[in-house]
């Protein structure tokens, strides 16, 4: 089965502390995985992409395909930071997106 | 143009009325979907075009209709919705069904409210 799975609903960090966003999945064969973010009132947006190992707004996630994660981090959080974060699985049968719960990020000052 | 935009933003509905939303992207995409999303909740795909023919239909109610105009248009034709159906009604596109290893690019949403 097809999985993404998000375990905390939400997290907390103090401004300037480190963060990870856990991400763990579940897919046979090579996996094409993302991170999406939501600002509050705004669109869904493509943060990172696995396969482009770029960093973006300071966020690194490196894949694991031992322990099958894809865990989102940033050694420094920032207050604008605070957002909604959604790991993301592509699935080839079809061409979906299949999210996972999502975790909220709340950054304070 | 890099963006997927939809419209309108609100959307205020009787449950007799018959409404449409609408996507448009200009970024040559073949590959467009509609997904709900709910309030902190991720978004739930419900429809798959890929070169403007239906691919996926996720089991979704018959009161909401797609239809794929052209390569640059997708609309979402809603009849006879219950409140349930109040939610933020997401459009996105891809190069293609195969070529997601860009990922998507969403429009803003369409919140619906069914009174």
């Amino acid at each position: 089965a097809q999985r993404v799975t998000q375990p905390e609903k939400l997290l907390s960090v103090f401004k300037g502390a480190p963060v990870e966003l856990k991400c763990n999945y579940s897919y046979s064969g090579s996996p094409e995985l993302f991170w999406y973010v939501q600002y509050s009132r705004q669109r869904l947006q493509l943060l990172l992409r696995h396969i482009s190992r770029e960093s973006i707004k300071g966020f690194t996630a490196d894949l694991n395909k031992g322990e099958t994660s894809f865990h989102l981090k940033k050694p420094f959080a920032q207050e604008e930071d605070s957002a909604m974060y959604y790991c993301a699985l592509a699935s080839r049968q079809g061409g979906k997106l299949i999210f996972g719960q999502g975790t909220e990020l709340s950054v304070k000052p | 143009d890099t963006e997927v935009t939809q419209t309108p933003k609100h959307l205020v509905m009787g449950m007799t009325n018959k409404k449409s939303l609408k996507c448009e992207q200009h970024m040559g995409h073949r590959a467009m979907y509609w997904y709900k999303q709910k309030a902190k909740k991720p978004p739930e795909l419900m429809f798959v075009y890929s070169y403007e023919k239906l691919s996926i239909n996720e089991s979704v109610p018959s009161r909401f209709s797609p239809e794929c105009p052209n390569s640059s248009l997708l609309n979402l034709h809603l009849h006879a919705l219950q409140p349930e159906d109040s939610a933020l009604y997401l459009c996105a596109s891809s190069q293609d069904r195969t070529g997601i290893s860009y990922g998507y690019t969403f429009g803003s949403g369409t919140r619906l409210t069914v009174v």
